[in-house]
């Protein structure tokens, strides 16, 4: 158990309709990652957040948008979902993020139909 | 812009026999290395990690890994596999700089038989 807590750990839902997934990091990290893992693109970074403010941005679409609250927890909004958004996503946590590593939650896996 | 390439996709190894896992990175500035593995159904879990110091560096489950700083390059090995060595492998590069996100490589599919 990486301490990572992602839900749910499984979504199914329509195309156009919108998703979040909700990622409780370890105690105490402050730098929270999403992922994006699918067959085609394999493991992609999309946002991080860093004590409740963003500090990076991937290949992260214009549909997705991502925030950390003040508990430290992190949510990603997907809307108007496509066939192609379907993957698995992985929200990641550390300490702080420059030279420490990142723990992984169980992940999200996401259907679009 | 930095990338990670894993060469193989795939490798096949009965149990008990040595493997390696061939990673090479290009990067213009200085980097931090991992390699993370995938059970079916899991997330990812760290193996080990290269942050500075000395080049060989040694994991969890009997797993170590090698910098080549001149072949920019970070392969995994094994001496002995266990068929619950079968799992997916994945290289991963952070930059100095970059607060700790990941470029990962393709992955390895590793299948150990008996």
């Amino acid at each position: 158990d990486s301490g990572v807590t992602q839900t749910p750990k499984h979504l199914i839902t329509a195309t156009g309709q919108r998703v979040t997934l909700r990622c409780s990091p370890r105690s105490g990290d402050l730098s929270v990652y999403w992922y994006q893992q699918s067959l085609d693109q394999g493991l992609q970074f999309l946002i991080q957040y860093y004590n409740g403010e963003e500090r990076a941005k991937g290949n992260i679409l214009e549909r997705f948008s991502a925030q950390q609250f003040p508990d430290l927890h992190s949510e990603l909004n997907l809307s108007s979902l496509e066939l192609g958004d379907s993957a698995l996503y992985f929200c990641a946590s550390s300490v702080s993020g420059v030279g420490t590593e990142a723990f992984f939650g169980q992940g999200t896996r996401l259907t679009v139909v | 812009a930095q990338s990670v390439t894993q060469l193989d996709s795939q490798v096949p190894v009965f149990e008990e026999a040595p493997v390696e896992l061939r990673c090479n990175y290009s990067s213009s500035v200085s980097v931090y290395l991992f390699w993370y593995v995938q059970y079916p159904n899991q997330g990812l879990q760290l193996l080990l990690k290269y942050l500075s110091g000395s080049t060989l560096v040694k994991g969890i489950n009997g797993f170590e890994a090698e910098f080549n700083k001149s072949q920019t390059s970070f392969h995994l090995r094994k001496p002995s596999v266990h068929i619950s060595d079968t799992a997916e492998y994945f290289c991963a590069v952070s930059e100095r700089d970059s607060w700790g996100k990941l470029q990962f490589g393709a992955g390895t599919q590793v299948v150990v038989t008996p």
